[in-house]
């Protein structure tokens, strides 16, 4: 079965600084690997998608992410924050494309942007 | 393009009750899936439809049951409501080819929040 792992349930960086958000996967076939992004009272917002291409994979807002199957790692990163990005951040993983609709959420990262 | 619409946005149940929540996909899109938040258990798959036909479904008793229609238009009931129920259910669609196969992107509605009480 598959299952994401995301470390650190709230993250707090400061407006400009690196954002890193952290993403660990568990799958016995080559996954399909997702970020979306929850604002408030909303629902999920694609962020980008790895799909067995590029393993750096980059995504809306200045968001990107790199698939690194070693570390069965699928990290978040933005190289500047945003108060605009504070939102909770869940990873997600699919086996293939058939059933890419049945994702596995992981339990989601709180981004919080301080001034 | 309009996005999923999803309706109602918020409702108040009893337990033992039932409820039927419905979902308008994009444009165009005829997979749709539906997911529960909930602050315990997180985003949990329930189901997906495509071509009126049940193609996934998750780990979820009985009294969760959905359908699609001819136009993609997608309602899930659940029957004899119980207090865990209460949660964000979310509804997304996404493309999919003739053959079958998602473009791995799925379109999320703000979602029907129930509570029940």
């Amino acid at each position: 079965a598959q299952s994401v792992t995301q470390l650190g349930s709230h993250v707090s960086v400061s407006e400009g600084a690196l954002v890193l958000l952290r993403c660990n996967y568990s799958s016995s076939v080559p996954p399909y690997l997702f970020w979306y992004v929850q604002y408030p009272n909303q629902g999920l917002q694609l962020l980008l998608k790895y799909t067995s291409a590029a393993t750096l994979v980059k995504g809306i807002n200045g968001f990107e992410a790199e698939f690194k199957k070693s570390e069965t790692s699928f990290h978040l990163t933005k190289p500047s924050a945003h108060m605009s990005d504070a939102a909770e951040y869940f990873c997600a993983v699919s086996d293939n494309t058939r059933t890419a609709s049945k994702l596995t959420f992981g339990t989601g990262t709180r981004l919080q942007v301080t001034l | 393009k309009a996005g999923v619409t999803q309706t109602p946005r918020y409702l108040i149940k009893t337990r033992g009750q039932q409820v039927t929540l419905s979902c308008s996909p994009i444009s165009g899109h005829r997979s749709v899936s539906w997911y529960q938040q909930t602050p315990g258990q997180g985003l949990q798959f329930l189901f997906e439809y495509f071509s009126e036909t049940q193609r996934n479904k998750g780990n979820f008793p009985g009294r969760f049951s959905g359908r699609q229609f001819s136009n993609s238009r997608s309602e899930m009931n659940v029957s004899t409501l119980e207090l865990g129920d209460s949660a964000l259910y979310l509804c997304a669609s996404s493309l999919r080819t003739s053959g079958g196969l998602n473009t791995g992107e799925l379109f999320f509605g703000e979602g029907s929040r129930l509570t029940v009480l």
